[in-house]
């Protein structure tokens, strides 16, 4: 049984640059959680997707997008990348009811 | 972001002493969930609690929803080494909303 899984592990970007990162579901969930986690910091919700729609959105500019496929899986989209955004993205699956989440490893970014 | 308090921040023990976190809220709470991080790693899910009140173990690990819904604990029964790392609480507030909220971690160290 796969748990979540997130592409890539690692990368590097110059400030501007757009960045697509990429998450898998655990089995038997449809529900796509995406967090941004600065060092130091508890992870920060960025939006959620569910039935391919985002049902909730958190404190986060409209540069920050995502999606979501019929398969559940889903991509988070950064454009115009600021140094500020270099973090852990962390992506987190669900049942419908998200009660709980099951994180990936991550995909470490780093904007120069 | 919005972060729940999380105590005590950062902890040293000994092998085999027993060790008390919290995480307190000024919002009422319907779930809490507390995880484990290691450097680099994504939140693995240690225990998931649903109902004031509600007492859960895992192994050596147990988790209490406060009665005012506004705090959890997590305590560690007879530390070893490979309970080094962070550990995190978050909360799901009440209705309407899907997002969890995460504390600001306790990093938890262990002296052999």
């Amino acid at each position: 049984d796969a748990g979540v899984t997130q592409s890539p592990t690692h990368l590097i970007k110059t400030r501007g640059q757009q960045v697509t990162l990429r998450c898998s579901p655990k089995s038997g969930h449809d529900t796509v959680s995406w967090y941004q986690q600065a060092l130091g910091q508890g992870p920060q919700f960025i939006f959620q997707y569910y039935e391919e729609e985002e049902r909730q959105r958190g404190n986060f500019p409209d540069r920050f997008s995502g999606h979501q496929f019929p398969n559940y899986s889903s991509e988070l989209n950064v454009n115009a990348l600021l140094l500020g955004d270099s973090a852990l993205y962390l992506c987190a699956s669900s049942t419908p009811g998200g009660e709980t989440q099951y994180f990936g490893p991550g995909t470490r970014l780093l904007v120069l | 972001g919005q972060q729940l308090n999380q105590s005590p921040q950062s902890m040293f023990i000994q092998e085999g002493e027993d060790v008390s976190m919290n995480c307190t809220s000024s919002s009422i709470f319907n779930t809490w969930l507390w995880y484990k991080q290691d450097p680099g790693e994504g939140p693995v899910l240690l225990i998931a609690l649903y109902k004031a009140g509600e007492l859960t173990s895992n192994g050596r690990l147990t988790a209490q929803f406060g009665i005012t819904r506004k705090d959890s604990f997590l305590n560690i029964s007879a530390s070893i080494p490979s309970d080094v790392g962070i550990y995190f609480c978050a909360g799901q507030a009440t209705s309407g909303t899907y997002k969890y909220i995460f504390g600001t971690g306790t990093r938890l160290k262990v002296l052999a």
